[in-house]
């Protein structure tokens, strides 16, 4: 069956410095997904990403963050500068385009990053 | 703020009860619900989706809607030690995100 997969499993970084994470969408689908959860607390939604734009982006999602998607498979999340409170579980989620309020995001395995 | 609230739990229920797990959600402009199981350091494993008003059954799992009351609804029947996980209520509205709920531990003993 197919999967969302992430890389790394883990990332530890130093606060200030930049990260990339990385995930592979299942590979019909067309919508992408950054979601992240804070240790003990709510899956909180991040970004939207559709025909090589973002669709969507909450208050979280501000100017240290960017997404990309650089080529036909990959999708990615950098974080530019990482401060403390960016530690988290980040994940990624694709959905194929139902066109209907059905359409079900299926979400990869995360990616536990480590600011210190 | 749209909001999506569940008892943080734990339920515990013995193997083969039924398992009732409960979600409310702010917004009526929401037209879809997900129910996904979390376990422990893991991410969120699709169980099913609703959009009607009513029962929607699949296996052993069965979801309740009722737009009037801004309510949602998972029932586990027979219960395994399996299923101990955290429940997690997501809504979608006319846009792309999902709204989680903080997520209902379940607890199921042997």
């Amino acid at each position: 069956e197919p999967e969302v997969t992430q890389t790394p499993s883990h990332q530890v970084t130093q606060m200030g410095q930049e990260v990339i994470l990385r995930c592979v969408p299942i590979s019909n689908h067309l919508y992408f997904y950054w979601y992240r959860q804070i240790l003990g607390q709510k899956v909180e939604f991040l970004v939207s990403f559709y025909n090589n734009e973002i669709s969507e982006k909450s208050e979280i999602f501000d100017d240290q963050f960017s997404v990309e998607r650089p080529d036909g498979s990959n999708f990615t999340l950098k974080i530019r500068s990482t401060k403390l409170e960016d530690s988290a579980m980040y994940f990624c989620a694709s959905s194929a385009p139902a066109g209907g309020p059905w359409e079900t995001q299926y979400f990869g395995p995360g990616t536990r990053l480590l600011v210190l | 703020q749209k909001e999506v609230e569940q008892n943080s739990g734990p339920l515990s229920v013995p193997e083969g009860a039924i398992a009732s797990l409960n979600c409310t959600y702010s917004d009526r402009g929401s037209q879809s619900f997900f129910w996904y199981r979390q376990y422990s350091g893991k991410s969120p494993e699709l169980i099913m989706f609703i959009y009607s008003n009513g029962d929607k059954e699949d296996g052993r799992f069965t979801a309740q809607l009722n737009k009037a009351s801004q309510y949602v609804s998972l029932l586990i029947r027979d219960s395994q030690p399996s299923d101990s996980a955290t429940y997690l209520c997501a809504v979608k509205d006319s846009s792309y995100k999902l709204i989680f709920g903080s997520g209902t531990r379940l607890l199921v003993r042997p």
